[in-house]
């Protein structure tokens, strides 16, 4: 079956700091792949997408790679914010699923960052 | 964009009442929905796959007479939750799915935090 792997948690970074965030994944057929993050008391917010291989997903600062021979998408940003603190989700969707297709998260990594 | 707007934000209720949480997407035609819970500090679970017109598909360990699921039409879904208990307190999540072409979006609403007392 599908799953994501997200690294161990949580993360403290200084402001300015360089994040990067691991995701890896198993998957039959060809996934689409997702960064969701979600901020304190609210739902899921859509971070970053890619749909195929080679695709890069960028977003506010964010930008992850989808990476088909490591089975990877992992999520960078070059100089973190205070603002940027919140929980990130990385996710999978298999399109070839068709009415089937839904989504399978990774655990989830609480991202703080400091003044 | 796609949004989707999930009421009530918080409930508070007593034990062995039932809550009503709704799921509506605004602009755009669901004819899938998830329900999703989550734990403190853990990632969410998903719950059930609502489908418009018919039964929802639940995960396995997830009690279908305590978790009601209705997707009468396209644009809402609701998920009851019959004779509420204290452990059911939650952050229950919507999300919809808009289908476009070979590609599928997944939209989120807010989520409800209920509590249970």
């Amino acid at each position: 079956g599908n799953s994501v792997t997200q690294m161990e948690g949580p993360v403290t970074l200084s402001e300015e700091a360089f994040l990067t965030i691991n995701c890896t994944y198993t998957a039959t057929g060809y996934p689409s792949l997702f960064w969701y993050v979600q901020y304190p008391g609210e739902g899921l917010q859509l971070l970053l997408k890619a749909t195929k291989a080679d695709d890069k997903g960028s977003n506010k600062g964010f930008e992850a790679t989808y990476r088909k021979e490591t089975t990877s998408f992992h999520l960078e940003k070059g100089s973190v914010q205070v603002s940027d603190s919140a929980v990130y989700f990385c996710a999978l969707s298999d399109q070839q699923a068709g009415a089937n297709s839904k989504l399978t998260f990774g655990k989830g990594i609480t991202l703080s960052v400091r003044p | 964009g796609a949004v989707v707007s999930q009421h009530p934000s918080r409930v508070i209720c007593k034990s062995g009442t039932s809550v009503k949480i709704e799921c509506r997407s605004l602009d755009f035609q669901a004819t899938t929905m998830f329900w999703y819970r989550q734990f403190p500090k853990q990632s969410l679970m998903l719950m059930a796959t609502s489908n418009e017109g018919s039964k929802a598909t639940y995960e396995q360990g997830v009690e279908k007479d305590k978790f009601l699921i209705n997707h009468a039409s396209l644009t809402l879904s609701t998920l009851t939750v019959t004779s509420a208990h204290p452990e059911d307190s939650s952050f229950y999540i919507c999300s919809a799915r808009e289908d476009r072409g070979l590609i599928y979006g997944y939209t989120f609403g807010s989520g409800t935090r209920l509590t249970v007392v």
